[in-house]
């Protein structure tokens, strides 16, 4: 069964700094990869899409990778802000985008301190 | 504005008083599914719908009922609620299973209390 891991589970960096968000996942037969933000009392939004074909995608500051022979991916945040302090969280879906729901990480708790 | 509804947010109800939480998406979205986040647990899936009429069990269906009688519309239903079923519920929707890029929107979240 997939199992998907993220490290750390939380991270504190001050305002301006680059990081990176880590996912690994046990199964690398994935139909695709999304990277997701989810605030306080909110739900969740989805940042970043990578198909099972791609290697990276990028929108904005955030550049997320993902290495399917190895399990893993990578959300990068450039220049970070006080507003990207929320938990993220990765999720996979099946091979052959099947019925199956997402698997999801536990997510790594970000603060960005200003 | 393209989104997923859900409601209500908040409830606080009582062991065995059957609920209804709403699921609404204005996408024409064919797939639609819910889950539940728990602390430690994560998030999982409870039940999904490849399209009207069509609904399948996910990870954790015990304890829940669903329908899909529109398009639009997916609502969760809890016939006898227990302390157990205490959690965050999200339902999400992606335009179908089919071709490569079937990325999921999640709703605000319903934070359901049951005593």
């Amino acid at each position: 069964k997939q199992e998907v891991t993220q490290i750390p589970a939380a991270l504190s960096v001050p305002e301006g700094e680059n990081l990176v968000l880590n996912c690994s996942f046990t199964d690398s037969a994935i139909y695709n990869l999304q990277w997701f933000r989810q605030d306080p009392g909110k739900g969740l939004t989805s940042l970043l899409l990578i198909q099972s074909s791609q290697r990276e995608q990028t929108s904005g500051r955030l550049n997320a990778s993902l290495d399917k022979s190895s399990g893993r991916s990578t959300l990068y945040i450039a220049a970070s802000q006080p507003g990207d302090s929320a938990t993220y969280l990765c999720a996979v879906r099946p091979p052959g985008g099947g019925a199956d729901g997402l698997t999801f990480g536990k997510g790594t708790h970000l603060i960005i301190q200003p | 504005e393209a989104q997923v509804t859900q409601n209500p947010r908040y409830l606080i109800t009582v062991t065995g008083k059957k609920l209804t939480v709403t699921c609404s998406q204005n996408m024409n979205h064919e797939y639609m599914s819910w889950y539940r986040q728990d602390p430690g647990l994560g998030l999982r899936q409870i039940y999904y719908s490849m399209n009207v009429e069509v609904t399948d069990k996910g990870d954790v269906p015990e304890g829940y009922k669903v329908s899909r009688k529109e398009k639009r519309n997916f609502p969760l239903i809890l016939e006898s609620p227990s302390p157990n079923q205490t959690s965050l519920y999200f339902c999400a929707s992606s335009l179908s299973l089919a071709g490569t890029y079937n990325e999921q929107f999640f709703g605000p979240g319903t934070r359901l209390t049951v005593l």
